[in-house]
């Protein structure tokens, strides 16, 4: 069974640019999470979609934003990029909203 | 405030030397505590799910434990392989996640 796949690996903007990450879950999981983790950090709780909605966010400016797609997939935009930014952006899935989260292998964005 | 602490930042331990991580937690409505291990540069594995006080895991030299307020790693007699960053998470209300900053552990052969 695949399991959760991102792209692109490696992301190099420039500051006031916008960023679109892109992750696919496993098979069958409804629920897709975004979360960054800047270098020395731990992950940061960025957005919960759920049956295509988004259900929750965390403590992060408008200026973060996403969607899931019919087939659960999912987008992660951030718009005017700041030097900030620059971190590991991991997906996650899980099977329902209470389970376990599986993690795919991340976008490293740097934002110069 | 919900938030969840690990400790220790970094362990060092010597090959086949047992030790516990642990990560203490302060969150309303408890859903469930998770464990993950992450290696360099790579997205989190999962490793173990807790959601009652007394639950306990294994899975090969890791043992997790919980309790009202705090949830254990047990690494039993551990190898070089086992090198890598813990993370401890804890679901809350709402289906919030929040993750500790995890324990660094360095197993030297």
């Amino acid at each position: 069974e695949a399991g959760v796949t991102q792209s692109p690996t490696h992301l190099i903007k420039t500051r006031g640019q916008q960023a679109t990450l892109r992750c696919s879950p496993i098979s069958g999981h409804t629920s897709v999470y975004w979360y960054q983790q800047a270098l020395g950090l731990g992950l940061q709780f960025l957005l919960w979609y759920d049956e295509g909605e988004e259900r929750n966010r965390g403590n992060f400016p408008p200026r973060f934003s996403g969607r899931q797609f019919p087939n659960y997939s999912s987008e992660l935009n951030v718009n005017a990029l700041e030097l900030e930014d620059s971190a590991l952006y991991l997906c996650a899935s899980s099977l329902a909203q209470y389970n376990e989260q599986f993690f795919g292998p991340g976008t490293r964005l740097t934002v110069l | 405030e919900d938030q969840v602490t690990q400790s220790p930042e970094a362990l060092r331990l010597q090959e086949g030397e047992s030790s516990s991580l642990n990560c203490s937690y302060t969150v309303s409505g408890l859903r469930g505590l998770f464990w993950y291990r992450q290696d360099p540069g790579k997205g989190p594995e999962f490793l173990f799910t807790l959601y009652s006080a007394g639950e306990e895991k294994e899975k090969e030299r890791l043992k997790a434990t919980l309790t009202k307020k705090e949830s254990f790693l047990h690494i039993t007699a551990p190898k070089p392989e086992d090198s890598a960053t813990y993370l401890c998470a804890v679901q809350a209300s709402f289906n919030k996640f929040y993750f500790g900053s995890g324990t660094k552990l360095n197993v030297k052969p």
